[in-house]
């Protein structure tokens, strides 16, 4: 069974670091392109980055680029976003996500995790 | 706002079909994969529809999609109370870019 569980998010106050984990179960971890969306308290979906199977490529939305880096250690099975200089406007949970195999299933997002909840206040 | 347009609301009685659209451009819907995802009250989204049309195992087929140039469209027929859910459509953007609609929150009344 696949299994995505995130795990990380915390109270930080803006100007703060975290990091948030993806621990990944029941697939090949390595061999699947992973991302990262986030929800803000009752609003949409928004893709925040995607990282390809062997970690060698990384794309990001405009709105975190250079503030957000993902990773990822495929010998642990685990996916990393580590985010710095965090706003307010970056509350949100935080879901991981698996795409699909085929090549032109990179961005289709097939299994998700149950989200982490980043909350950046004073 | 989000540059896939999707309507903030749609509802329907039990029994009807309803039909969700998603308005977009030549540089995502034009020439990328529509998906589609089905987020109940407090869940993460999962997968409802790829590739503009296919359905993953477990996915009723009384949900469909369909796609005609720079616009696709989630139909959901014999709706069933449990198909009360926010409903979104995604396609990759040629700017390198993920994009999600803004969501369509589907009421069954």
């Amino acid at each position: 069974e696949v299994q995505l569980v995130e795990s990380g998010g915390d109270l930080v106050q803006p100007g703060g670091s975290l990091r948030l984990s993806c621990a990944a179960s029941g697939f090949t971890f390595s061999s699947y392109w992973m991302h990262w969306v986030r929800q803000a308290p009752g609003k949409g979906l928004v893709w925040v980055s995607r990282i390809k199977s062997d970690g060698s490529s990384t794309t990001y939305a405009d709105s975190v680029k250079g503030r957000f880096t993902i990773s990822r250690d495929n010998a642990m099975n685990t996916l990393y976003l580590q985010i710095n200089s965090l706003r307010a406007e970056d509350t949100a949970v935080y879901y991981c996500a698996r795409a699909g195999l085929e090549p032109g299933a990179r961005n289709q997002l097939d299994y998700w995790g149950q989200g982490t909840l980043v909350t950046v206040s004073s | 706002q989000s540059v896939l347009t999707q309507p903030p609301s749609a509802s329907g009685t039990p029994g009807q079909r309803v039909t969700i659209s998603c308005s977009g451009s030549r540089s995502n819907i034009g020439s990328n994969y529509v998906h589609w995802y089905q987020q109940l009250p407090g869940t993460a989204p999962r997968l409802l529809i790829y590739r503009n049309n296919q359905r993953p195992s477990g996915v009723p087929d009384r949900f469909s999609g369909s796609n005609s140039g720079t616009s696709a469209s989630l139909a959901i027929s014999g709706l069933r109370s449990e198909d009360e859910a926010d409903y979104y459509c995604a396609a990759w953007d040629d700017s390198l870019s993920g994009l999600f609609g803004g969501g369509t929150k589907l009421t069954v009344l």
